[in-house]
């Protein structure tokens, strides 16, 4: 049971570049998310996921794309990276009764 | 504007003595509140939550406290051991949202516990 995988671990790119980081849960949970963390920001929300299917906006949207084709997955997308971007990202996932179960992050660098 | 707050950027105490770490948000509408504890190069890993409806939670070492009133929440550490050395971020959601996950982050208080 790995619960909440990431990839990649880390990652560099440079300013207009695209790239999609990887989520993968075995835990069957329903809700997926996206954060991200800055240093003495704590994390933030960017897009959720409810269920296989559907994605909403968090607090951070703007520069990212995300699918939930698979229950078990869920990806976010930068179409054009920015410095602005450059931070560590987490995946999360729950069920109805559980509190967030994070993987360990993809910290990414835009240069 | 930051919705919920950590003044503190680090503490250190005492192999054995209690950690205290607190909180305080101003969103009125939050109703559920979480410590989550993280370690270098791992994610954050739940702690212990509490409800609006109650004033404390105690689970082993670890108690919460919350103040309504106050808008403020503090996590107990007794006694506190060197492998409790972590970042803890308070959280909280509420509102429409409830436990959903969509959750509101501090800053982040770094303990470190010393031997």
């Amino acid at each position: 049971n790995a619960g909440v995988t990431q990839t990649p671990k880390f990652r560099v790119l440079k300013t207009g570049q695209s790239m999609t980081l990887l989520c993968a849960q075995d835990m069957n949970h329903e809700y997926m998310y996206w954060y991200r963390q800055d240093p003495g920001m704590g994390l933030r929300l960017i897009h959720y996921s409810v269920g296989e299917g559907t994605t909403a906006k968090g607090e951070v949207p703007d520069g990212y794309n995300v699918s939930r084709l698979k229950k078990q997955n869920f990806l976010l997308g930068l179409e054009s990276a920015a410095p602005s971007q450059t931070s560590v990202y987490f995946c999360a996932s729950k069920d109805s009764h559980s509190p967030l179960h994070f993987g360990n992050g993809t910290r990414l660098t835009v240069t | 504007d930051q919705q919920v707050k950590q003044n503190s950027p680090s503490l250190s105490v005492q192999e054995g003595r209690i950690s205290i770490l607190n909180c305080d948000y101003t969103n009125s509408m939050f109703d559920y509140f979480l410590w989550y504890k993280k370690y270098p190069a791992e994610g954050p890993t739940f702690l212990i939550s509490i409800s609006s409806i109650k004033d404390k939670n105690e689970d082993g070492r670890f108690t919460v406290f919350l103040n309504k009133s106050a808008k403020h929440l503090s996590l107990h550490i007794v006694p506190s051991q060197p492998g409790d050395s972590a970042v803890y971020f308070c959280a909280a959601s509420g509102g429409l949202t409830g436990n959903t996950g969509k959750l509101i982050f501090g800053q982040g208080t770094t303990l470190q516990v010393k031997p």
